[in-house]
């Protein structure tokens, strides 16, 4: 049962625009939504999440957006550098599930010089 | 301070045998769990551990097994190799909740 969509599934910007990723889920009980990015060869770090109770959460060139009652949030990266190219996944985490996470699909990115 | 760590990076088996991953979690985190990443896909979850017991287990046969030992780090073990468990296998650290810091992974090919 796919919990958690993410799109788009690959993304090239210019340096310096702006990248938007999304995802969608349809578990009410999640309460807890981080971003992760990963490099080849490693493992997926975590970049920034957001609870429920706050609709924007910002930190540094990273932003996310959250919609409770469309079950959207989404990933804004302000001024996109090459060494942002990397694949970005979504998760969601519900408090009756620990420590759980349900990961989106993943989106490339690509950020050309 | 060092993160999660993991071993071995790389592991070459054969259909059918047996494989033993290793996890040490970041100082003071309690809870380890395990995932699955197929190339060109997400983490998909495959156990939890907090306090030595098992909190959680995701969609896997019984051919996988798991455990979390006195100093909190974990093994994931994995019987009757199927090309299919051909994956990047990941552990990751917490608290209880909250956000997961992962290792760098155990990618591990099955011929």
């Amino acid at each position: 049962q796919q919990q958690v969509k993410q799109s788009p599934q690959s993304l090239i910007v210019q340096k310096g625009g702006i990248s938007i990723i999304n995802c969608a889920y349809e578990n009410t009980a999640f309460d807890y939504f981080p971003w992760y990015q990963q490099f080849p060869g490693k493992g997926p770090a975590l970049l920034i999440a957001i609870r429920p109770d706050v609709s924007e959460k910002k930190e540094g060139r990273f932003t996310i957006s959250f919609n409770k009652s469309a079950k959207q949030f989404s990933l804004h990266i302000m001024d996109s550098q090459p060494g942002d190219s990397a694949t970005y996944f979504c998760a969601a985490q519900a408090e009756t599930s620990g420590s759980r996470l349900t990961f989106g699909e993943g989106t490339q990115l690509t950020v050309n010089p | 301070d060092a993160g999660v760590t993991q071993s071995p990076t790389h592991l070459i088996k054969t259909r059918g045998q047996h494989v033993t991953l290793r996890c040490s979690p970041i100082s003071g985190h309690k809870s380890v769990s395990w995932y699955q990443q197929v190339l060109g896909q997400g983490p998909q979850f495959i156990f939890q551990y907090y306090e030595k017991e098992e909190r959680g287990r995701g969609n896997f046969p019984d051919r996988f097994s798991a455990r979390q030992f006195p100093n909190y780090s974990s093994e994931l073990n994995v019987n009757a190799l199927l090309l299919g468990d051909s994956a990047l296998y990941l552990c990751a650290s917490s608290l209880v909740r909250g956000g997961l810091f992962f290792g760098s992974g155990t990618q591990l090919s099955v011929l």
